[in-house]
Formats: structure tokens, C-alpha cells, sequence
């Protein structure tokens, strides 16, 4: 079974800088069937990227997908307040369609 | 306009059942996988159960192979978790989202709370 490890853990940062977020599977995900979500309190997930690099209609050009293999980045250019949130991996070429435990980005 | 709604989550002693829905409206859940994926309080995401739209086939987490079934009437547009034998661990807001990886995908409910507790 393939685990999902997101790093860091939580990241803090300021308004305007650029967050890194970090996904690495235990095993090759195919063909990049690489999922990412933003999650707030309260609220379910939102779907953010698919296919490894590709936004999900109505998602801001901040947000940006790469990788391959076993080795895959959500990149937020240009922070702003509202993405103060919980981002998740989730592979889904097959199952078990496991997700990432997850990584916190603060605001300051 | 898609909407995923869930009901039939409440208080459930140890060992109990449930059984949970999801109704579907805005879209024909016929043509569509469906996933089961809950959330532990404080906790991250879980998938659960993998129903395909038709066959059907079906995947679960270990975690509940054996004590959860997943099924689907298309003709109510409505998806279901039956959950037996529940324990403490189960815990959880359950959400229900379709299997859509799309530029248009990634609906989800807004999730049903269960608690497991004596």
C-alpha cells in the first residue's frame, strides 16, 4: 500500500511569500494521479488540483502543481490571508485512494 | 448546480449500526464512481469506500473491510454506507465525494458527524 508523507508539517509565513508543500509516496503513483485539497475549519475539502499540475476550474493561478513519480509540490505564489488552511495529497490511480496527512499553512 | 448531501449520521453505541446516505442532485450519479471519506475530530482525511458507476466494483480501507458496505440506487440518485459493528474509532465527520479528477470535478458533501460512544 502506498502512504502518502507531507512535509512540513505546519508552515508559517507572511502575506505575499511563496509556499512550498511537499508530497512523497512510498511507491510510484501513475500516470501522476495526484490530487490536492484545501481544507478550512468547519468545511469540507476543495479540490484543487489534478494530474499532478492542473487546476481545478475556478482555482487561482497562485496555486500550482508539479511532479512525477514518487516526488510532488503544491507551490501558493503570493500568499494572501485566506490561505491560511490545511492542504492534503491524495493519490488516486488506484486503490486505496490514501491521502497525505496533511500540511498547515499559517498566515502571520 | 451539482450537490452532494449527506444525512443519517448521530450517537451510536459500541458495536452498533448505522446507516448513512448521500443524496445527489444537479448531476446523474449513474455516471459516476463515488468515495466515502471520513474525518477523525482533529484529525486528517480518510478515505473509506470505492463504489464504481457500474458493475459495480467495490474497495474499502482495511480499516472497515468487513463492517462497512457501500452501495448506490441509481434510481434515487442516492449512495449509502452501511456501517456495522462500530467502534470508537469510527468517530468522525463522513463525507461522500464523487470519483471526478477532472477541471470540473472534486464535489464533496458537507459530511455527517458520527460518534461511537457508550
Amino acid at each position: 500500500e502506498i502512504v502518502l508523507t507531507q512535509s512540513p508539517g505546519t508552515l508559517s509565513l507572511s502575506p505575499g511569500e511563496r509556499a512550498t508543500l511537499s508530497c512523497r509516496a512510498s511507491q510510484s503513483v501513475s500516470s501522476s494521479y495526484l490530487a490536492w485539497y484545501q481544507q478550512k475549519p468547519g468545511r469540507a475539502p476543495r479540490f484543487l488540483i489534478y494530474g499532478a499540475s492542473s487546476r481545478a476550474t475556478g482555482v487561482p493561478d497562485r496555486f500550482s502543481g508539479s511532479g512525477s513519480g514518487t516526488d510532488f509540490t503544491l507551490t501558493i505564489s503570493r500568499l494572501e490571508p485566506e490561505d491560511s488552511a490545511v492542504y492534503y495529497c491524495q493519490r488516486y490511480d488506484r486503490s486505496p485512494y490514501t491521502f497525505g496527512q496533511g500540511t498547515k499553512l499559517e498566515i502571520k | 448546480e451539482v450537490q452532494l448531501v449527506e444525512s443519517g449520521g448521530g450517537l451510536v453505541q459500541p458495536g452498533g449500526s448505522l446507516r448513512l446516505s448521500c443524496a445527489a442532485s444537479g448531476f446523474a450519479l449513474s455516471s459516476y464512481s463515488m468515495n466515502w471519506v471520513r474525518q477523525a475530530p482533529g484529525k486528517g482525511l480518510e478515505w473509506v469506500a470505492y463504489i464504481s458507476n457500474s458493475s459495480p466494483t467495490l474497495y474499502y480501507a482495511d480499516s472497515v473491510k468487513g463492517r462497512f458496505t457501500i452501495s448506490r440506487d441509481n434510481a434515487k440518485n442516492s449512495l449509502y454506507l452501511q456501517m456495522n459493528s462500530l467502534r470508537d474509532e469510527d468517530t468522525a465527520v463522513y463525507y461522500c465525494a464523487r470519483h471526478d479528477y477532472g477541471a470540473y470535478g472534486g464535489y464533496w458533501g458537507q459530511g455527517t458527524l458520527v460518534i461511537v460512544s457508550s
